[in-house]
């Protein structure tokens, strides 16, 4: 089965520094990967994907994430992180090929400090 | 912009209550999905609809049903809830197998 790992409960990273939340995934055949975002009482929004094409996607608010196939990762990052980053992040992916099925990781929370 | 919307922001339920939560849709996508969202599990797939009237089950349907009698709008039933079924519950749509999701703002639902 394919499946999605965050290893990371929560990253803490200063304001202005770079950040990068961490993904890996296990997939048989192409992945079809996501980012989404959740702030406090909300639901999730998305942020970028990787269908096929270039290995670095730029997303929502500055956000970017590199495909990495020999890894299998999808860490996403931003040059440099604001306090109003400070949210949840969720990596996803579909699972299985042909289907509508979503696998997504346990969440990351960031914690941007000022 | 597409729009999710689900009936309730907070809900308090009695255990062995039947629960409906409702989601509804404005972008006429075929694909609906609810999930359950628990602190260090993620979401987890409960059940998700392609098309109306058809369903799926997800990864976690035990205790749980679904209706979705027109396109727009996808209902979730808890038949008899239970304590074990407090938890944040999450809609969301898509147009198609590649397009990203689109979520509801989600239904605290608490079961004493």
């Amino acid at each position: 089965a394919q499946s999605v790992a965050q290893p990371e409960d929560q990253v803490n990273v200063a304001e202005g520094n770079p950040l990068t939340v961490k993904c890996t995934y296990s997939v048989s055949g192409n992945p079809y990967l996501f980012w989404y975002v959740q702030y406090p009482n909300r639901g999730l929004q998305f942020l970028l994907k990787y269908i096929t094409g270039d290995n670095l996607v730029k997303g929502s608010y500055g956000f970017e994430a590199e495909f990495n196939k020999s890894q299998t990762s999808f860490h996403l990052k931003k040059p440099s992180a604001l306090v109003s980053d400070s949210a949840l992040y969720f990596c996803a992916v579909r699972d299985p090929p042909g289907t509508y099925k979503y696998i997504f990781g346990t969440g990351t929370r960031l914690k941007v400090l000022a | 912009d597409v729009k999710v919307t689900q009936s309730s922001r907070y809900l308090v339920k009695r255990t062995g209550e039947k629960v409906f939560l409702e989601c509804v849709q404005d972008m006429d996508h075929e694909n609906m999905f609810w999930y359950r969202q628990d602190p260090g599990l993620g979401l987890r797939l409960i059940y998700f609809s392609y098309d109306v009237k058809m369903k799926e089950k997800g990864d976690i349907p035990e205790g749980y049903s679904v209706s979705r009698e027109k396109k727009e709008r996808f209902s979730l039933i808890l038949e008899s809830a239970s304590t074990n079924q407090t938890s944040m519950y999450l809609c969301a749509s898509t147009p198609e197998v590649l397009h990203e999701q689109f979520f509801g703002p989600g239904t605290r639902l608490t079961v004493l």
